[in-house]
């Protein structure tokens, strides 16, 4: 399995502009999570998903940021209009029920 | 208040020897599981370890061993024969299940560890 795959690797806009981020979790896994890591707040659980449906969406910061799960084999987190504030790294992360999370590579985020 | 604490922002620790970093957390649940992930430089996150709440064992996985100790409530980490390559951020996670098979995890703020030759 290529693991959980994340898309772009990194990711430099302007201020206003829409980001779409992306993530493919690994094939069986039915728990889809949203991670942010930054300097100063560390790892915060954005949303999460179990089997295509969102179950907490309480950490999404504000309504600019939305996240889908349209099929078990795709979600986007995307970010309308997106500040400067919201630069960070964006990992997405695959599971199944008592087992680990894997992770994926990570968006590195940069609104100018 | 903080589900995960780690209190050791940084850690130094010589090549090969052991050395410890500290995870308290803090839950109501009764079925809990606890887990390590390294970081490296290159940003990727690297699962460890894992021990489960009613696990009477303490978790091992090769250098890498969990001190579980329930009543206190602490979960720390255990690196034996340290190597260069082990320096890294280090965070510790809980995962509560709610609801069922629902669950989320919780990551504390992590501790930088920086092994000297």
């Amino acid at each position: 399995d290529a693991g959980v795959i994340q898309s772009p690797r990194h990711e430099v806009t302007e201020m206003g502009q829409e980001v779409t981020l992306r993530c493919k979790p690994i094939s069986g896994h039915d728990y889809l999570f949203w991670y942010r890591q930054t300097m100063m707040r560390g790892l915060e659980l954005l949303i999460y998903f179990n089997n295509n449906v969102p179950i907490d969406d309480s950490g999404m910061p504000e309504d600019r940021f939305s996240a889908k799960m349209p099929n078990a084999s795709f979600s986007t987190l995307k970010i309308q209009p997106s500040e400067p504030r919201d630069s960070a790294v964006y990992f997405c992360a695959s599971g199944a029920v008592e087992e680990k999370l894997f992770f994926g590579s990570g968006t590195q985020l940069s609104v100018l | 208040a903080q589900k995960i604490t780690q209190t050791q922002p940084g850690m130094f620790v010589q090549e090969k020897e052991a050395v410890t970093l500290d995870c308290t957390y803090d839950t109501s649940d009764q079925s809990y599981g606890l887990f390590w992930y390294k970081q490296p430089s290159s940003g990727e996150m690297i699962f460890l370890i894992y021990q489960g709440s009613y696990d009477e064992q303490n978790a091992t996985e090769g250098r890498y061993s969990l001190n579980f100790q329930k009543a206190r409530k602490s979960a720390n980490l255990v690196i034996s024969a340290s190597q260069l390559g082990d320096s890294a951020m280090y965070f510790c996670a809980m995962r509560e299940i709610r609801g069922g098979s629902n669950y989320k995890l919780t990551f504390g703020k992590g501790t930088l560890l920086t092994v000297n030759p």
